[in-house]
């Protein structure tokens, strides 16, 4: 138990269709990162929060996009969804930004028709 | 650009015998080797690290090797147990950067 989850686990949308999925990090914890995860894959990273603010981002184009919420909560948004975009998204908390282990939460696992 | 790599996708290990998971690297700049494991429908949990300054870290039945000139890592379980079986991730970073992990192994202990 990481102390770390996401919501809502299953998700489908359709090409084209914007989604927003949350993240609640571990009490305490500043730093909120994100990935993704494609089938067969590792996990990439996204984008990474810390205090608020974005602190770094993968190669992910602008229609993803985060927030990070005083309250240790977090989303990640992504619009105008394409078929690739299918992936499971896994957020992970720690409590500074240059800190190697990482808490994850399960994911969402994102289908796009 | 894989900058992290583990060849093999899968692989299965009699319980009670040694298993091996191998990684390896491109980026010489890496400066810190983690391996996540995953259970299906659970996030990855960190599992045991070590440093580019090290040979050698181990942790119960867990120890990672790490071999700089061959830019080679690997991760010896023994003895293997069923609730081994998992998705194993090699992972590294270097300064500010952020963890670039594998494309993972699947290991399988059969009873």
């Amino acid at each position: 138990e990481t102390g770390v989850t996401q919501s809502p686990t299953h998700l489908i949308k359709t090409r084209g269709q914007q989604v927003t999925l949350r993240c609640s990090s571990q009490s305490g914890h500043n730093t909120v990162s994100w990935y993704q995860q494609a089938l067969g894959q590792g996990p990439q990273f996204i984008f990474q929060y810390y205090r608020e603010e974005e602190n770094g981002r993968g190669n992910f184009p602008p229609r993803f996009s985060g927030l990070q919420f005083p309250n240790y909560s977090s989303e990640l948004n992504v619009n105008a969804l394409e078929l690739d975009d299918s992936a499971l998204y896994l957020c992970a908390s720690s409590l500074e930004p240059h800190e190697e282990k990482l808490f994850f939460g399960s994911g969402t696992q994102l289908s796009v028709l | 650009d894989q900058q992290v790599k583990q060849n093999s996708p899968s692989l299965s290990v009699q319980e009670g015998r040694i298993s091996i998971l191998n990684c390896d690297y491109t980026n010489s700049m890496f400066d810190y080797f983690l391996w996540y494991k995953k259970y299906p429908a659970e996030g990855p949990t960190f599992l045991i690290s070590i440093s580019s300054i090290k040979d050698k870290n181990e942790d119960g039945r867990f120890t990672v090797f790490l071999n700089k000139s061959a830019k080679h890592l690997s991760l010896h379980i023994v003895p293997s147990q069923p609730g081994d079986s998992a998705v194993y991730f090699c992972a590294a970073i270097f300064g500010n950067e952020k963890l670039t992990f594998g494309t993972g192994t699947r290991l399988t202990i059969i009873p």
